[in-house]
C-alpha cells in the first residue's frame, strides 16, 4: 500500500536559516501530494500541494516539488521565522479496493525557530 | 460556522466508560474522516463516511469503536469500554469531493484521556 517515509525531528534553526525536510513515498500510480502543518495548540492544515509530476506546491514562501523520478516531495522555505514553529507532515491519498478514501501520513517533523 | 468543528475539545474519562465524540463538517462538504492522534503512532485514519455510508470501516482499532454520520452531516465516533490505549487527540476532517486532489479541512480535535 501507500507509505511516507518523512525526515523525523525534532529540527532546530535559527531565524532566516534554510529549512528543508524530507519526504519520500512509495505509492500505486501518481497521486496528489501534500504537506499540512500543525502551530501549537491547533489543528492540522494544509500547507500545499502539488497534483501531478513535476508540479511545484508554494505557500507562505514554502515549496515543495513533485519529483517522480526520485519519489520525493521535499519541503523548502529559503529564510525561516519564529511563526513557522510547528509541526509538519507530508501525506498522500491512498484509496482502498471497498470504496475508502484516506489520507496516509509521514509520522511529523517538529520544528523549532529560535530568534 | 466555518470549519470544521469538533465537541469536546477535552474529554477525561475512566477506564471501563463509554465516551462520544463529534464532528461538525464544513456546510456542503459530503465526505468526512474521522483520524487518530497519539504520540507512538503517529496520525492514523479511523474511518471514512461518504454522505451517511462509510465504506470500509477497517481502519477502526478494535470494535469498541463504531461511527455514525446521519443527515450527511454531524458524525459521532463512539468508543465503548474505553481503554488506557485509548488516549489519543481524535480528529475529524471534511471535503468537498474524494477525489486525491481534494483537500481536507481538519477540526481542532478532541484529546481523550483515559484514566
Amino acid at each position: 500500500g501507500n507509505s511516507v517515509t518523512q525526515m523525523e525531528g525534532p529540527v532546530t534553526l535559527s531565524e532566516e536559516a534554510f529549512l528543508t525536510i524530507n519526504c519520500t513515498y512509495t505509492a500505486t500510480g501518481y497521486p496528489s501530494l501534500f504537506w499540512y502543518v500543525q502551530y501549537p495548540g491547533e489543528g492540522l492544515q494544509l500547507l500545499l500541494k502539488a497534483t501531478k509530476a513535476d508540479d511545484k506546491g508554494s505557500n507562505k514562501g514554502f515549496e515543495a516539488t513533485y519529483r517522480k523520478e526520485t519519489t520525493s516531495f521535499h519541503l523548502e522555505k529559503g529564510s525561516v521565522q519564529v511563526s513557522d514553529s510547528a509541526v509538519y507532515f507530508c501525506a498522500l491519498p491512498t484509496y482502498s479496493g471497498a470504496g475508502s478514501y484516506q489520507l496516509t501520513f509521514g509520522k511529523g517533523t517538529k520544528l523549532s525557530v529560535i530568534p | 460556522g466555518a470549519g470544521v468543528s469538533q465537541s469536546p475539545s477535552n474529554k477525561v474519562t475512566e477506564k471501563g466508560k463509554d465516551v462520544e465524540l463529534r464532528c461538525d463538517p464544513i456546510s456542503g462538504h459530503t465526505a468526512l474522516y474521522w483520524y487518530r492522534q497519539s504520540l507512538g503512532q503517529g496520525l492514523e485514519f479511523l474511518i471514512y463516511f461518504q454522505g451517511n455510508s462509510a465504506p470500509d470501516k477497517s481502519g477502526l482499532p478494535s470494535d469498541r469503536f463504531s461511527a455514525e454520520r446521519t443527515g450527511g452531516s454531524v458524525s459521532t465516533l463512539t468508543i465503548q469500554r474505553t481503554q488506557q490505549e485509548d488516549s489519543a487527540v481524535y480528529l475529524c476532517a471534511s471535503s468537498l469531493e474524494v477525489a486525491g486532489g481534494g483537500e481536507q479541512f481538519f477540526g481542532p480535535g478532541t484529546r481523550l484521556t483515559v484514566l
